[in-house]
């Protein structure tokens, strides 16, 4: 099976404006869950999706957005970049919306905002 | 922030010996698991202990958990150049029943030297 894949791989920014990030999960996955690493935060939760539903969200602004769709492909969105959104984003695919199933990453996307 | 706190965070080793990491963590869990991170790539998922398992293995990879320390070691023996990576440690945190996440530890940069 092909695995997780993310697009783009790298991304420039300026501030303020606005970014998609997407994510094809592994073919039979059906849950969806993105991550941001940043060299001073570590690895943050952003949200997770299974079955286009938004099951779980992290601690981030409104302006962190996501969604899902029918076929498990999921996106987010940045709205209004900030600096301190340059990151790399990792999304995750696992067969069930449970955590204590394996969770399969993506290579990820990394954002730089300028 | 943070569930766990990986020690240490960094270590260099010579090449055929063996690695141990530390992972200590605040909250009861379910199970927790280790991934290892190339230079800046996705995780890659190495082992799952469950929080009534003590000791697990798998192939070079020998991982202990005492949840009475809320801590788990990563031992990998025989150490390889390829085996240079990040390693994390990631709990789920808000152990209800359909509201899991992973919290991800702060990881430990292992360097081997050939």
């Amino acid at each position: 099976k092909a695995g997780v894949t993310q697009t783009p791989r790298y991304l420039i920014k300026t501030r303020g404006q606005q970014v998609t990030l997407s994510c094809s999960p592994i073919s039979g996955h059906r849950s969806v869950s993105w991550y941001q690493q940043t060299p001073g935060q570590g690895l943050q939760f952003l949200f997770e999706y299974f079955s286009e539903t938004q099951r779980n969200k992290g601690n981030f602004p409104g302006r962190f957005s996501g969604r899902q769709f029918s076929n498990s492909r999921s996106e987010m969105n940045v709205s209004t970049l900030e600096l301190g959104d340059s990151a790399l984003y990792l999304c995750a695919s696992s067969t069930s919306w449970t955590v204590q199933e394996t969770q399969y990453f993506g290579p990820g996307t990394r954002l730089l905002v300028l | 922030s943070q569930q766990g706190e990986e020690d240490p965070q960094a270590l260099s080793i010579q090449e055929g010996e063996n690695a141990t990491m530390n992972c200590s963590y605040k909250t009861s869990i379910n199970n927790l698991q280790w991934y290892r991170q190339n230079s800046g790539r996705g995780l890659v998922h190495l082992i799952l202990i469950r929080s009534n398992e003590r000791e697990k293995h798998s192939g070079r990879l020998r991982v202990t958990l005492d949840t009475s320390k809320k801590s788990s070691s990563l031992l990998i023996t025989a150490s390889r150049a390829a085996d240079t990576a990040s390693y994390f440690c990631a709990t789920d945190t808000e152990p209800n029943f359909g509201n899991e996440k992973l919290t991800f530890g702060t990881g430990t940069r292992l360097t081997i030297i050939p």
